[in-house]
C-alpha cells in the first residue's frame, strides 16, 4: 500500500459548524502533514507531526486543531471557521521525520468549503 | 528574494519537444529539491528527486542540479498533452518544504 487517503473528498461548512478532516497512510511512515492550498498558490504547511508528536506549527490560528492518535492516523478538527479557510487541505506522509531527502508524498486532498 | 522561484508560465510546447522547466533557491534553502506535478483541482505528485550534482534521469523526465549556480531544473522529453498540469519546484527536505509558485505547463498538438 503506497498511498495516503483522506476523507471526505469534499466538505462544505457554515462558520458555526465542527466537523474534521481524516488522512491514514500505511507506509510506516513517521512523519504526518497537513498542509492549505489556496487556488493557483503552493501548497502552505500549517502542522508536522514526528514519530506522533506535533514537532512543527506554522503559528495556525486555533480554530485548526491537530491530532495524531497513532503512527497511520492524522485528524484536522475543525471549529467556527471563517469563509476565507476555504481551500483544498492536504495531507502529506514522509519516511523517517528531519532527514534532508525526505520525501513527501500527498494525499487526494479535502476540498473545503466554508458558507 | 524568494527562496525558490519559478517563472510561472504558462510554458508552451509542441507534442514531441522537449520541456525545460527552471527553478532558482536562495542559500536559505537545504539542498534536496524535489519536483511535483499537480493537474487543475488534484494533489501534488511526486515525480523526482535529486540531492546531488549532476542529472538524474526517470523515463522521459531528467531532473538537474547545479549547486554553484543553485539551479534546479526539469526536462520533460517527448512531450504528451497528458503532461499538461503545473510543475512545483521545492527544495529543503528534512521535515519542510519550501515550494515554488509553480509552472504551468501546456503541451499543444
Amino acid at each position: 500500500d503506497t498511498e495516503v487517503t483522506q476523507t471526505p473528498k469534499h466538505l462544505v461548512m457554515g462558520m458555526t459548524n465542527k466537523k474534521s478532516l481524516k488522512c491514514e497512510q500505511h507506509m510506516g511512515h513517521r512523519a504526518m502533514y497537513w498542509y492549505k492550498q489556496k487556488a493557483k498558490k503552493p501548497p502552505e504547511l500549517m502542522f508536522v507531526y514526528s514519530y506522533e508528536k506535533l514537532s512543527i506549527n506554522e503559528s495556525v490560528p486555533s480554530r485548526f486543531s491537530p491530532e495524531c492518535p497513532n503512527s497511520s492516523l492524522l485528524n484536522l478538527h475543525l471549529h467556527a471557521l471563517q469563509p476565507e479557510d476555504s481551500a483544498l487541505y492536504l495531507c502529506a506522509s514522509s519516511q523517517v521525520p528531519g532527514l534532508a531527502d525526505n520525501e513527501q508524498f500527498f494525499g487526494p486532498g479535502t476540498r473545503l468549503t466554508v458558507l | 528574494q524568494k527562496e525558490v522561484e519559478q517563472n510561472s508560465g504558462p510554458l508552451s510546447v509542441p507534442e514531441g519537444a522537449i520541456a525545460s522547466l527552471n527553478c532558482t533557491y536562495s542559500d536559505r534553502v537545504s539542498q534536496s529539491f524535489f519536483w511535483y506535478r499537480q493537474y487543475s483541482g488534484k494533489s501534488p505528485e511526486l515525480i523526482m528527486s535529486i540531492y546531488s550534482n549532476g542529472d538524474k534521469e526517470d523515463g522521459r523526465f531528467t531532473a538537474q542540479l547545479n549547486k554553484a549556480s543553485q539551479y534546479v531544473s526539469l526536462l520533460i522529453r517527448d512531450s504528451q498533452p497528458s503532461d499538461s498540469a503545473t510543475y512545483l519546484c521545492a527544495g529543503g527536505g528534512g521535515n519542510k518544504l519550501t515550494f515554488g509558485t509553480g509552472t504551468q505547463l501546456k503541451v499543444e498538438l
